[in-house]
């Protein structure tokens, strides 16, 4: 088991470029969610999804999009990339939405926009 | 609005115990207290969770006051690889997993 992954792992965009984060998991999980962090600051939750071909907004969603077409894959897109997009990017996904059920990491997409 | 307040770091000796607290006074019967922690940048990793009674796995123990207002997240013997940002959540059924600042622990030989 691979656990989840993420490509790339590490990115450089000019301002206005275009670009797509892939996030995979091999557990079978049904929920994914893609979180950013800034230096010095916890997680905030951009995106997430409870199944295949469903998709929620989180608590900053502005400028992202994301796709779930296959139950093993969750897709970020930033369609016209800004400075302020410079951060860590990390995907999680977890067997579903209980109480009891605790997220599994991948080891992060770190992007820069300049 | 936060639901947990944790110090924004500590220090502890290798080999003795760490010792992290967390306030959730506003905590909901129906919600779970969680723990992560980040080392280094990498992504987190779950730690150990509990409603109300003291939970232990092989990671570490988790104390839950009486009111349940508050909690302590023990690491019985830490070591340098025990350094790390150390996140308390406090989550409910069909919630989010809202991490905050967490309290970034190290470990000092």
């Amino acid at each position: 088991n691979a656990g989840v992954t993420q490509t790339p792992k590490f990115r450089v965009l000019k301002t206005g470029q275009s670009m797509t984060l892939l996030c995979a998991q091999d557990m079978n999980h049904e929920y994914m969610y893609w979180y950013r962090q800034d230096p010095g600051m916890g997680l905030r939750l951009i995106h997430y999804s409870v199944g295949e071909g469903t998709t929620a907004k989180g608590e900053v969603p502005d400028g992202y999009n994301v796709s779930r077409l296959k139950k093993q894959n969750f897709l970020l897109g930033l369609e016209s990339a800004a400075p302020s997009q410079t951060s860590v990017y990390f995907c999680a996904s977890t067997p579903g939405q209980l109480t009891t059920d605790t997220q599994y990491f991948g080891p992060g997409t770190r992007l820069t926009v300049l | 609005d936060a639901k947990t307040t944790q110090p924004p770091s500590m220090d502890c000796a290798e080999g003795r115990a760490a010792n992290l607290p967390c306030n959730h006074s506003t905590i909901s019967g129906n919600e779970y207290v969680y723990w992560y922690r980040q080392i280094h940048s990498q992504g987190p990793q779950y730690i150990i969770h509990g409603l109300k009674n003291n939970e232990t796995n092989e990671m570490a123990s988790l104390i839950i006051t009486e009111d349940r207002k508050s909690s302590t997240l023990i690491l019985p013997h830490a070591t340098l690889r025990d350094t790390a940002v150390y996140y308390c959540i406090v989550r409910a059924l069909g919630e989010d997993m809202r991490f905050g600042a967490g309290t970034r622990l190290t470990v000092k030989p």
